[in-house]
């Protein structure tokens, strides 16, 4: 099957740094993505990595590794607002450029 | 923010009924998506458009259809309603599905609360 594993939980604080790392077993897998939601509202588009290396977003960074099927998103200088859920998703070839998401990890970032 | 709009943001129905969601997109965009959100599952492909009237299955796609008539609207029909198919669901939509971020990024709608008696 194709899924994607990432902690259910974070807990950080602020200020600090952290990473949330996403392992994936896809076929037809060409880029991971992540997404961010705060409190079930609409997920937002945080990151892409189409090539092995690491991406960088202003406090935001995100990770590739195809050899070992791996991925991380790196959020420095925590804030309070930066507490919601992060979702990372495996893009797939030849299937209406669906994702497949993982189940996500709640981040709470503590004073 | 894309031009996504749903409709409507929430539904409490019965068993057995039927049930349409609409999805309304002033972007343009060729690709649509319905996704269903429930706790511990995160988001699960429900079916998917790449044009007018081509549309295909996602992984959970039982108990589900759907149609899309023109560019702007892909509507989800729940033929008979299930107390299963209690969940949050998304439109998504995407311009392009290329190796380019920029173009193939999807973009989400405000998700509708259907729960299901």
């Amino acid at each position: 099957g194709q899924s994607l594993e990432q902690p259910s939980e974070v807990t950080a604080v602020e200020g600090a740094i952290v990473q949330i790392n996403c392992t994936y077993q896809t076929s037809g897998f060409y880029g991971l993505s992540w997404y961010q939601q705060h409190d079930g509202g609409a997920p937002t588009f945080l990151s892409y990595n189409g090539l092995d290396g690491l991406e960088e977003t202003g406090r935001f960074s995100s990770f590739l590794s195809r050899s070992d099927s791996y991925g991380y998103l790196l959020l420095q200088e925590l804030q309070m607002k930066d507490s919601a859920s992060y979702f990372c998703a495996a893009r797939v070839y030849n299937q209406g450029g669906k994702l497949i998401f993982g189940q996500g990890t709640e981040l709470s970032v503590k004073p | 923010d894309a031009g996504i709009t749903q409709s409507p943001r929430h539904k409490v129905t019965e068993t057995g009924t039927p049930v349409t969601l609409r999805c309304h997109q002033t972007e343009n965009h060729r690709y649509m998506y319905w996704y269903r959100q429930d706790p511990g599952h995160g988001l699960r492909l429900i079916h998917y458009s790449y044009g007018v009237k081509d549309t295909d299955k996602g992984e959970v796609s039982d108990g589900y259809s759907v149609s899309r008539s023109k560019t702007e609207d892909f509507l989800l029909t729940l033929e008979s309603a299930t107390s299963s198919q209690t969940s949050v669901y998304f439109c998504a939509i995407s311009e392009t599905i290329t190796s380019g971020p920029s173009t193939d990024t999807q973009y989400f709608g405000p998700g509708t609360r259907l729960t299901v008696l």
